[in-house]
C-alpha cells in the first residue's frame, strides 16, 4: 500500500521557474525523503528530513515538512530541463523500511 | 567506486516460469531491499536483509522469495510469473537495516507474457 501521497500528478514548467511538489502521509514517521527517477530507470536519494526537522536545504532544493499536517513540500528553485523526471516521497518510520508515493512527474520545458 | 548493479537489464519471461534477479549492493553496505514498480505507481516494498537475514517483508505472496549472501549480494526469485509480475525491480542498498537513505540500482525489467 502507499503511504504518501503526491501533489500535483503531474507538472510543467518552462526552465528558470520553481517547482513545487507536496506529498501528504497517514501515519507517524521517522524521517521522510525525496527521490528522483529518470525514465523508469533507478531512483537517486535527494533528500532526507528527519521528523523533529521543519525545514532543510541541499543546492536548489528546499523540502519542509509539517508533521500535525502530515505534510511535506520539495521546492526545485530554478528549475533546469535536465530537472525533468518523477518525484517520490518516501516516509521511513522505526525499523521499517520505506514506503512509497505514487510521484509527481515533472517537465522542464526549455 | 561501483554504485548497486543490477542483473539482468531486460527479461521476457512466459507464465508459469520462475525467475531470478541479482543484485550486488555498493561496498560496505550491509543491507539490500527489494521493490517491485509497476508502470506508472511508486515502488512497493518486497524485501529487506541485513547481515544475511531477512528484516522484513512487504506484502507480496509467497512466490517471491530472496535471500542475501556472505558477500551481501543478494537474489529475488519468483515462481509461478502471472502477467501481473511485469513490472521494474529495484534493488536498493544501504549501510544499515531500516528506513534510512538508500541507495538504488538501475533496475530489471521483467514482462511476462
Amino acid at each position: 500500500s502507499q503511504q504518501g501521497e503526491e501533489d500535483p500528478q503531474a507538472l510543467s514548467i518552462q526552465e528558470g521557474e520553481n517547482a513545487t511538489m507536496n506529498c501528504s502521509y497517514k501515519t507517524s514517521i521517522n524521517n521522510l525523503q525525496w527521490y528522483r527517477q529518470n525514465s523508469g530507470r533507478g531512483l537517486v536519494h535527494l533528500i532526507l528530513i528527519r521528523s523533529n526537522e521543519r525545514e532543510k536545504h541541499s543546492g536548489r532544493l528546499r523540502v519542509t515538512l509539517d508533521t500535525s499536517k502530515k505534510s511535506s513540500s520539495l521546492l526545485i528553485t530554478a528549475s533546469r530541463a535536465a530537472d525533468t523526471a518523477s518525484y517520490f516521497c518516501a516516509t521511513g518510520s522505526g525499523y521499517s523500511t520505506l514506503t512509497f508515493g505514487k510521484g509527481t512527474m515533472l517537465l522542464v520545458s526549455p | 567506486d561501483a554504485g548497486v548493479t543490477q542483473s539482468p537489464t531486460h527479461l521476457i519471461k512466459t507464465r508459469g516460469q520462475h525467475v531470478t534477479l541479482r543484485c550486488s549492493p555498493i561496498s560496505g553496505h550491509k543491507s539490500v531491499s527489494w521493490y517491485q514498480q509497476v508502470l506508472g505507481q511508486g515502488p512497493q516494498f518486497i524485501f529487506q536483509y541485513y547481515e544475511k537475514e531477512e528484516r522484513g517483508r512487504g506484502n507480496f505472496p509467497d512466490r517471491f522469495s530472496a535471500r542475501q549472501f556472505p558477500n551481501y549480494s543478494s537474489e529475488l526469485n519468483v515462481n509461478a510469473l502471472l502477467l501481473g509480475d511485469s513490472a521494474l525491480y529495484l534493488c536498493a542498498s544501504s549501510f544499515s537495516a531500516g528506513a534510512y537513505e538508500q541507495y538504488f540500482g538501475p533496475g530489471t525489467r521483467l514482462t511476462v507474457t
